[in-house]
């Protein structure tokens, strides 16, 4: 089973636009990790945010954390058509520490 | 390349073969993870094994799935009497015990996308 959903499903931007990715989870959390999936590919780790950190930032990348809500958001600024891809965020569970990821937002960004 | 490999990267069979995908982790990741995909939805944990043992399986793992990791390296999954609903990406990933902790970041494989016709 899913743990989180991802809000939105799709989006679509220009070039240059920041995008806004959304996340909620369920049950509480060691951290919460955003992973990037290019069409039909594997997944590509972008950022961790323990639940101790409320904001963390590597590069164009800003996620924040709120466990009081039990959601994140990933802001991507000045996206560029590379970044086009599905985005999901997943979190550890389980004495497996395995991930338990959401639905995913599919990004578009328009040249 | 050091990252995680996954063989085949694509196959079609038909409904009641069987198939086995091979996974070959980063060198010395002592944690090893299968996840299965279908379209438009996010990984689901099937198993996982620390070295050569398989400590936790998901309750998507019917009894014709069956994982192996002999001697803690590679792995591999095998799907008997394959149905039209195992049509899935099957991804595999690791860590390390040592260096992720409990935060587990974890790498992923390309995937071996199976289709059952």
């Amino acid at each position: 089973s899913q743990q989180g959903e991802e809000d939105p499903q799709a989006l679509s931007i220009q070039e240059g636009e920041n995008a806004t990715m959304n996340c909620s989870y369920k049950t509480s959390i060691n951290n919460l990790q955003w992973y990037r999936q290019n069409s039909g590919r594997g997944l590509v780790h972008l950022i961790l945010i323990r639940s101790n950190e409320r904001e963390k930032h590597s590069g164009r990348l800003r996620v924040t954390l709120d466990t009081s809500k039990k959601s994140s958001s990933l802001l991507i600024t000045a996206s560029r058509a590379a970044d086009t891809a599905s985005y999901f965020c997943a979190t550890v569970t389980g004495s497996a520490r395995q991930l338990t990821f959401g639905s995913g937002t599919q990004l578009t960004v328009l040249p | 390349d050091t990252g995680v490999s996954q063989d085949p990267r694509h196959k079609i069979t038909k409904r009641g073969q069987n198939v086995t995908f091979r996974c070959d982790p980063i060198s010395e990741h002592n944690r090893l993870y299968w996840y299965r995909q279908t379209l438009g939805q996010g990984p689901e944990f099937l198993t996982y094994f620390q070295n050569e043992a398989q400590l936790e399986k998901s309750r998507l793992l019917s009894d014709r799935f069956s994982a192996e990791r002999p001697k803690g390296s590679f792995s591999t999954l095998e799907i008997q009497r394959t149905e039209q609903g195992d049509s899935a990406m099957y991804l595999c990933a690791s860590s390390h015990i040592k260096t992720s902790g409990r935060d587990n970041e974890q790498f992923f494989g390309p995937g071996t996308r199976l289709t059952v016709l």
